[in-house]
């Protein structure tokens, strides 16, 4: 069984360029999460998704911001016009349907360096 | 809102020592609860978990029971390596509100020197 697998690994971009990163989850796992973590602190929820529909989006994620995942399988979380504060580490995690406690598995997550 | 309070880092413990990462936590219900660890450059693991009062997780000599009457959930382990040497977070998930996201605490850096 494969775990959860996020790429690019490291994307270092310039500011007000467009980057996306792409998450596949475990197999058969129905939900999907996007979260951001910066330095120092503990991973912030972004957004959610049960198969293909997109349940919960944080406030954290503004505008430029767009996450799909298209037939309930891989999903993409798309920075548009990054900006330097857009930098840190994005992380996805999936889980199945049912789980004891609603425990989810994380990816090793994409860098992103907005210079 | 829930929320997830850690002791603030760094600790640095000699191989061998015992270890306590402390965790509180405030929900409404009774939440599940988890630590995960990240080594560097790294992703986060489970590591153990409790979704009931009273349950201990364990999983590679690291112990932790979760407390309703102190809402807490302390990380324990009798004799730390190097090889422990890592981020710990605390996390929970709320109890009646379905996959809501889980909560994390800002974390906690391990140093074990030999």
């Amino acid at each position: 069984d494969t775990g959860v697998s996020q790429n690019p690994r490291h994307k270092i971009t310039k500011r007000g360029q467009n980057v996306t990163f792409r998450c596949d989850p475990i197999s058969e796992h129905n939900r999907l999460y996007w979260y951001r973590q910066t330095l120092g602190q503990g991973p912030e929820f972004l957004t959610y998704f049960q198969n293909e529909a997109q349940l919960e989006k944080s406030r954290l994620l503004s505008d430029r911001f767009s996450a799909e995942r298209p037939k309930g399988s891989f999903s993409t979380l798309e920075i548009q016009r990054t900006e330097q504060g857009d930098s840190a580490m994005y992380l996805c995690a999936s889980g199945p349907q049912t789980s004891s406690g609603n425990t989810i598995y994380f990816g090793e997550g994409s860098w992103l360096t907005v210079v | 809102g829930d929320s997830v309070t850690q002791m603030e880092g760094p600790v640095t413990l000699s191989e061998e020592a015992f270890l306590t990462i402390n965790c509180t936590y405030t929900a409404t219900g009774y939440p599940s609860l988890f630590w995960y660890v990240q080594y560097p450059g790294e992703g986060l693991q489970l590591l153990l978990k409790a979704t009931k009062a009273d349950d201990k997780g364990s999983n590679k000599g690291f112990e932790a029971t979760y407390r309703k009457e102190t809402t807490s959930f302390h990380l324990e382990k009798g004799s730390v390596q190097v090889s422990d040497s890592a981020v710990y977070f605390c996390a929970l998930s709320p109890r009646n509100s379905g996959n809501t996201p889980l909560v994390f605490g800002k974390g906690t850096r391990l140093s074990v020197i030999a």
